[in-house]
């Protein structure tokens, strides 16, 4: 595969479970970013990790946990979560983090909490 | 506060004709400028970035301005298609994080 890539694609959780989310990219990038697009809201940043470790950490709540393994793979630990966190997740990785680097995203997960 | 705003929030146009999108924001202190196309329930496909140090940049159709100075960019699409029907999302890259705007939801009919 190519590109960045997540999974699943759709994903419906009660407010007790646990679940993650998965982003991998085969870019050979090191710089990767959670994002949480909710409806009609911009964008909004979550977690940005370069070469690993956490560098951005835009004010999220702690039932979100990132964890990056490798430079390649990103995940995003879910629980005890609330209805008003149902969004689409997106993904991203750049060559590095800034520095005027394109970001490239994927195809994200849609997230209903029930 | 850094922001980023899009204007119009909805855009719809006969095939053809040729559109401009506008992107303003708040700080002028940025690294790049990226504009994005979003299909319905997917995920960004990034369309043209601009560094902070140039003036415009084009991809086909399409052509991508930059005025650091005024804290704005606009997006020409030239002789528009159904299938640029899409949303289109500004970007302002600061240090680690790209501030979105809300994006211009275009529809282009046939």
């Amino acid at each position: 595969e190519t590109g960045v890539t997540q999974t699943p694609r759709h994903l419906v959780m009660g407010m007790t479970n646990k679940k993650s989310l998965k982003c991998e990219q085969h870019l050979g990038h090191n710089a990767m970013y959670w994002y949480k697009q909710s409806a009609k809201k911009p964008l909004e940043l979550m977690f940005v990790y370069s070469l690993e470790e956490r560098v951005e950490n835009n004010s999220v709540p702690s039932r979100f946990s990132p964890e990056c393994p490798n430079s390649s793979h990103l995940f995003l630990h879910l629980h005890t979560l609330q209805p008003e966190d149902s969004a689409l997740y997106l993904c991203a990785s750049s060559p590095y983090p800034g520095q005027a680097y394109e970001q490239y995203f994927g195809p994200g997960t849609r997230l209903t909490v029930t | 506060k850094q922001e980023v705003t899009q204007i119009p929030a909805a855009l719809s146009v006969p095939e053809g004709e040729n559109l401009v999108l506008n992107c303003s924001f708040t700080d002028s202190a940025i690294y790049n400028l990226q504009w994005f196309r979003q299909d319905p329930g997917k995920g960004l496909t990034s369309l043209l970035l601009i560094q902070s140090s140039q003036r415009e940049q084009t991809s086909g159709r399409l052509n991508a301005s930059l005025d650091k100075s005024s804290g704005r960019s606009t997006l020409y699409i030239a002789a528009s298609q159904p299938g640029d029907s899409a949303t289109y999302l500004c970007a302002v890259e600061y240090g680690n994080k790209l501030v979105f705007g809300a994006g211009t939801i275009l529809r282009v009919k046939s």
